[in-house]
């Protein structure tokens, strides 16, 4: 029972180059999420989806698109990436209700 | 203002020492509480979650809730170097995404 998975572990992308992280989860939760965590921020939501079908923007979505194909899965691409954009992805997820989240390892994301 | 506020520490203390880990938020109508701890090069993970006020304890790991003063607390008592981490409080009002603090450092040396 994996619980949820990220790939890629690390990257490294040049200005203005295109990515998705991808995120499958084994809990059977409707609910999944993406979030990125800077130093001195916190955790900021990116997008969310509540369920198969369904996606909403969170605080920060500016720059990314999400997927949801289908219930496990959940993709967060960056169609050109900054920058600002280098950071650490945490992918979740959670019951419909949404008041407890379970997060992956983490996604190291670094734009030069 | 934020929605909800964390003193981001450090805080260091002596293997041994009760640890109080705080929050506060703004919106009344937050009603779910959790506290989610954080490794270095790891993801969170839950730790503890409390519905509306009141206490919870679980191990040497107790949170409190005083909605009346929006305002959340975490006791950790007889504190370990494993307890060493980042504490994230988060709070929801309910079939809304979660919303975090800041998240405090905590060293406990033995």
């Amino acid at each position: 029972n994996a619980g949820v998975t990220q790939t890629p572990k690390f990257q490294v992308l040049k200005t203005g180059q295109s990515m998705t992280l991808q995120c499958a989860q084994d809990m059977n939760h409707n609910s999944m999420y993406w979030y990125r965590q800077d130093p001195g921020m916190g955790l900021r939501l990116i997008y969310y989806s509540a369920s198969e079908g369904t996606t909403d923007k969170g605080e920060v979505p500016n720059g990314y698109n999400v997927s949801r194909l289908n219930k496990r899965e959940f993709s967060l691409r960056l169609e050109s990436a900054a920058p600002s954009q280098t950071s650490v992805y945490f992918c979740a997820t959670g019951t419909v209700s949404g008041n407890t989240i379970y997060f992956g390892e983490g996604s190291w994301l670094t734009v030069v | 203002q934020k929605e909800v506020e964390q003193d981001p520490g450090p805080l260091s203390v002596p293997e041994g020492a009760i640890v109080s880990l705080n929050c506060t938020y703004s919106n009344s109508a937050f009603q779910y509480f959790m506290w989610y701890r954080q490794y270095s090069r790891k993801g969170p993970e839950l730790l503890m979650y409390t519905y509306s006020s009141g206490n919870k304890e679980d191990g040497r790991f107790t949170a409190q809730v005083d909605k009346s003063s929006k305002y959340i607390s975490l006791f950790i008592r007889d504190s370990q170097p494993s307890d060493s981490a980042t504490y994230l409080c988060a709070m929801s009002e309910g079939n809304t995404p979660l919303v975090f603090g800041k998240g405090t450092r905590l060293s406990v040396i033995a």
